[in-house]
């Protein structure tokens, strides 16, 4: 069966500190991988997926397939990145994602 | 607003009773996605309509039901509610879902707390 791990439940940094948001799946094939975010009381947005492999607001993502890991990363930290983090996991042929249960990430000025 | 739509914003309801969560996709798109958000749970998929038919479902239980209408608005019907029946149903929406594509952007509706007591 698929699945999303998140291991971090809140990640809290400092302004200007490197960010790393832990997402780990389990899917025998070729999966597609999504970073989800929902700031305050915004709805949740895409924020990028791994076939696009652009940076989006600073923040990039690959997919390593050999440890089946698609973290998020930024250089530095900014405050109004704070928000909820969602990896999420779709299979070719279905847009169904599954999600993991999510990192909330707070940048302290 | 022509992004996702979702009433109503909050429902408080009995257990044993009957809710019903409408949608309304955005402009364009043809498939719609509804996702429950629990505290114990996280975000899990329910199920999925394209132009109209199912397409694909997820953790969805047999009292739970959806149908997308002609005009490609969706309704979830919630019956025998519980108290574990409590969360937040989000909707979504993309441009296609059809087999054969690569997944689309799925763009989300506010959500609606349900809040069974």
């Amino acid at each position: 069966a698929q699945r999303v791990t998140q291991p971090e439940k809140l990640l809290s940094v400092f302004k200007g500190a490197p960010v790393e948001l832990k997402c780990n799946y389990s899917y025998s094939g070729s999966p597609e991988l999504f970073w989800y975010v929902q700031y305050s009381r915004q709805r949740l947005q895409l924020l990028l997926r791994h076939i696009s492999r652009e940076s989006i607001k600073g923040f990039t993502a690959d997919l390593n397939k050999g440890e089946t890991s698609f973290h998020l990363k930024k250089p530095f930290a900014q405050e109004e990145d704070s928000a909820m983090y969602y990896c999420a996991l779709s299979r070719f042929n279905t847009d169904k994602l599954i999600f993991g249960t999510g990192t909330r990430l707070q940048v302290f000025p | 607003d022509s992004g996702v739509t979702q009433t109503p914003k909050h429902l408080i309801t009995a257990t044993g009773q009957r809710v019903t969560l409408r949608c309304s996709p955005r402009s364009g798109d043809l498939s719609v996605y509804w996702y429950q958000q629990s505290l114990d749970q996280g975000l899990q998929f329910l199920i999925q309509y394209y132009n109209g038919e199912e397409r694909a479902k997820g953790n969805i239980l047999e009292r739970f039901s959806a149908q997308q209408f002609p005009d490609l608005h969706s309704e979830l019907n919630l019956s025998s509610l519980e108290l574990g029946d409590s969360a937040l149903y989000f909707c979504a929406s993309s441009v296609s879902g059809l087999a054969g594509e690569l997944p689309n952007e799925q763009y989300f509706g506010p959500g609606t707390r349900l809040t069974v007591t």
